[in-house]
């Protein structure tokens, strides 16, 4: 089967830095993606990666290692309102579903 | 950019009627759809991916028949829970292909449904 593990909770504060990390271990690989989901509301996009690398994206980067199966988002200067889940995600083949992490809820605080 | 409508965003039904989910793509063609369910506190899982015209294509262990899956044009799909049941309770969440990048999956608000 495939087998996407993320950390299920992370705190940090206001300003701060965050790395959430993912590790993967799925039959096939055509990309990772990093979605982030509000309560009760549909997951919107926040990066891709399909070759080994940073990528980044204003105040979010994400990383991804496919020899190791490991991705990270970073996410900086941290705000009240990154306080979501991130999902982290991967496609197997080309035009395929994504396969989703559990999640990870990160909870900012001031 | 592109977006996927979906509705309704949430409904409450008894226990043996059947419900219909509706998710278009309003400004793209849509090939592909995908449809997910998410359980509280949980991650999105994988019920069925639905080609235009033809029939969708279940993950293990979702009935074909319970969850009835259309897809009669690239710009609408329908998932029908057919005599729901409270363990049908779930977020339903549609996603669309774009097929002009690699990375365009555009996914619906969802739908809450809940049984009673």
């Amino acid at each position: 089967g495939q087998n996407i593990d993320q950390p299920t909770e992370m705190t940090a504060t206001e300003g701060a830095i965050v790395q959430i990390n993912c590790t993967y271990q799925t039959s096939g690989f055509n990309g990772l993606f990093w979605y982030q989901q509000h309560a009760g509301e549909a997951p919107t996009f926040l990066s891709y990666n399909v070759l080994d690398g940073l990528e980044e994206k204003g105040r979010f980067s994400s990383f991804l290692s496919r020899s190791k199966g490991y991705s990270y988002l970073l996410l900086k200067e941290l705000q009240m309102k990154d306080s979501a889940s991130y999902l982290c995600a991967v496609r197997i083949q080309a035009g395929t579903a994504l396969i989703f992490g559990k999640g990870t809820t990160l909870s900012v605080s001031s | 950019g592109a977006v996927v409508s979906q509705h309704p965003s949430w409904v409450i039904c008894k226990s043996g009627t059947s419900v219909k989910i509706e998710c278009r793509s309003l400004d793209f063609q849509a090939t592909t759809m995908f449809w997910y369910r998410q359980f509280p506190k949980q991650s999105l899982m994988l019920m069925a991916t639905s080609n235009e015209g033809s029939k969708a294509t279940y993950e293990q262990g979702v009935e074909k028949d319970k969850f009835l899956i259309n897809h009669a044009s690239l710009t609408l799909s329908t998932l029908t829970v057919t005599s729901a049941h409270p363990e049908d309770s779930s977020f339903y969440i549609c996603s669309a292909r774009m097929a002009t990048t690699n990375y365009g999956y555009t996914f619906g608000s969802g739908t809450r449904l809940t049984v009673v």
